[in-house]
């Protein structure tokens, strides 16, 4: 069973610090990795996506891969209020046809 | 911006009724995909559908459940004989490609079964 693994939280960071986001995800071969953010009752929002080791960065946000590891991490800068939300990690594998699968996400509270 | 678009946004049915949930992909995209929410848990893939075949499906995704492209632009869940724990959010989503590239999700269906 292919798994990705999240720390549920929650994670309470004050406003303007840096929030640590982590996964560990089981697939050896999976290629494809995203961020989404979840707010109470919403969809799925993509933040990030990345696909080769190393770090990628996008504004506030920087997404870090490390294949060899079997681990992804979401960095948020300057954190603020209007980031606390449930942070889900997505992994791409093949069984036969590809498929997306989420972990259970983490919590974060940005405190004001 | 292009997004993708779900009715209803809320379905209430009786256990035994069979409902249908659907979705309006982004324009371009080819793959499309439904995912399932039970409240508190993880989001949890059902199929992806490609060239009006399944090409994915998860071990959720039994006999009760069936996909299909009745248009250009729609794209439909059937779930038959409903039971109370399929209450859930159905979310669907699209992408240009499916290995490597980005899924976007619709807004979602609350179906709550009675």
């Amino acid at each position: 069973q292919k798994e990705v693994e999240q720390n549920s939280g929650p994670l309470s960071v004050p406003e303007g610090a840096i929030a640590s986001l982590n996964c560990t995800y089981s697939d050896r071969v999976s290629q494809s990795f995203f961020w989404y953010r979840q707010y109470s009752g919403k969809s799925p929002e993509l933040i990030m996506s990345i696909y080769s080791n190393g770090d990628k960065e996008d504004g506030r946000f920087t997404a870090q891969l490390n294949k060899a590891s079997q681990y992804v991490s979401l960095l948020i800068r300057d954190s603020q209020p209007s980031d606390s939300a449930t942070y889900l990690c997505a992994v791409n594998t093949y069984t036969g046809g590809f498929k997306t699968i989420f972990g259970a996400g983490t919590r974060l509270f940005v405190k004001a | 911006e292009p997004e993708v678009t779900q009715t209803p946004s809320h379905q209430v049915t009786q256990m035994g009724q069979e409902v249908i949930l659907r979705c309006v992909p982004i324009s371009n995209h080819l793959y499309f995909y439904w995912y399932r929410q039970i409240l508190g848990q993880k989001v949890e893939f059902l199929v992806s559908f490609y060239n009006n075949e399944i090409s994915e499906k998860s071990e959720i995704f039994d006999d009760q459940f069936s996909v299909e492209r009745p248009d250009g632009s729609n794209f439909t869940l059937k779930i038959r004989s409903t039971k109370l724990e399929d209450s859930a959010m159905y979310f669907c989503a699209s992408s240009e490609r499916q290995d490597l590239y980005e899924q976007y999700f619709g807004p979602g269906t609350r179906l709550t079964v009675t």
